[in-house]
């Protein structure tokens, strides 16, 4: 069965600062890796995601994650952080013998401070 | 998030009432689904329909009725609900084939659901 971790209920950073947001995952397959963000009374806006190849994969508004396939790992990174992506980061994971089932984390609350 | 769009945005209800979530994606997908977000807790997959055929219901309780009458439209239908039922429902939809894919879920804002 598929499984995600997000090992931290909130990160904090301060503004121009790198952030990572952690993401660990467990599945039979090979994994499908994807990251959403919410925001207040909002959906789920989808960020990026890893299929295959380049295990750095870039996504919208200047975010990336890193595939790590030993450590099963796939952090959310961003060179500087913005006030505005203060927000709920979701990972989410599928194997490529399901059929479209998403797992998600319980996510990570990003705070960026002035 | 005008990809897929949801009403009502928020709903207060009675355990006796009955009410209709209504969802529709303008984005050519055939894959729709609907989840529960609770605080504290993961999101939870409920339904989900591939070429207007249900293909996945995970153990939810029959108070919760889904209907999808064609791919662009998804309706979760409510009925004698419990104050637990009280979360932010969410629809999403995906382009699927008929096996492995490698589609992303795009998804609506949501519905605040209130029971009383």
């Amino acid at each position: 069965a598929q499984s995600v971790a997000q090992p931290e209920d909130q990160v904090n950073v301060a503004e121009g600062n790198p952030l990572t947001v952690k993401c660990t995952y467990s599945v039979s397959g090979n994994p499908y890796l994807f990251w959403y963000v919410q925001y207040p009374n909002r959906g789920l806006q989808f960020l990026l995601k890893y299929i295959t190849g380049d295990n750095l994969v870039k996504g919208s508004y200047g975010f990336e994650a890193e595939f790590n396939k030993s450590q099963t790992s796939f952090h959310l990174k961003k060179p500087s952080a913005l006030v505005s992506d203060s927000a709920l980061y979701f990972c989410a994971v599928r194997d490529d013998t399901g059929f479209q089932k998403l797992v998600f984390g319980t996510g990570t609350r990003l705070l960026v401070s002035p | 998030e005008t990809g897929v769009t949801q009403t009502p945005r928020h709903l207060v209800m009675g355990m006796t009432n009955k009410k209709s979530l209504k969802c529709e994606q303008h984005l050519g997908h055939n894959a729709m689904y609907w989840y529960k977000q609770s605080a504290k807790k993961p999101l939870e997959l409920m339904f989900v329909y591939n070429f207007k055929e249900q293909t996945e219901n995970n153990s939810v309780p029959s108070r919760f009725s889904p209907e999808c009458p064609n791919s662009s439209h998804l309706f979760l239908h409510l009925h004698t609900l419990q104050p637990e039922d009280s979360a932010l429902y969410l629809c999403a939809s995906s382009q699927q084939g008929r096996g492995m894919g490698t589609d992303t879920q795009y998804f609506g804002p949501g519905t605040r659901l209130t029971v009383l």
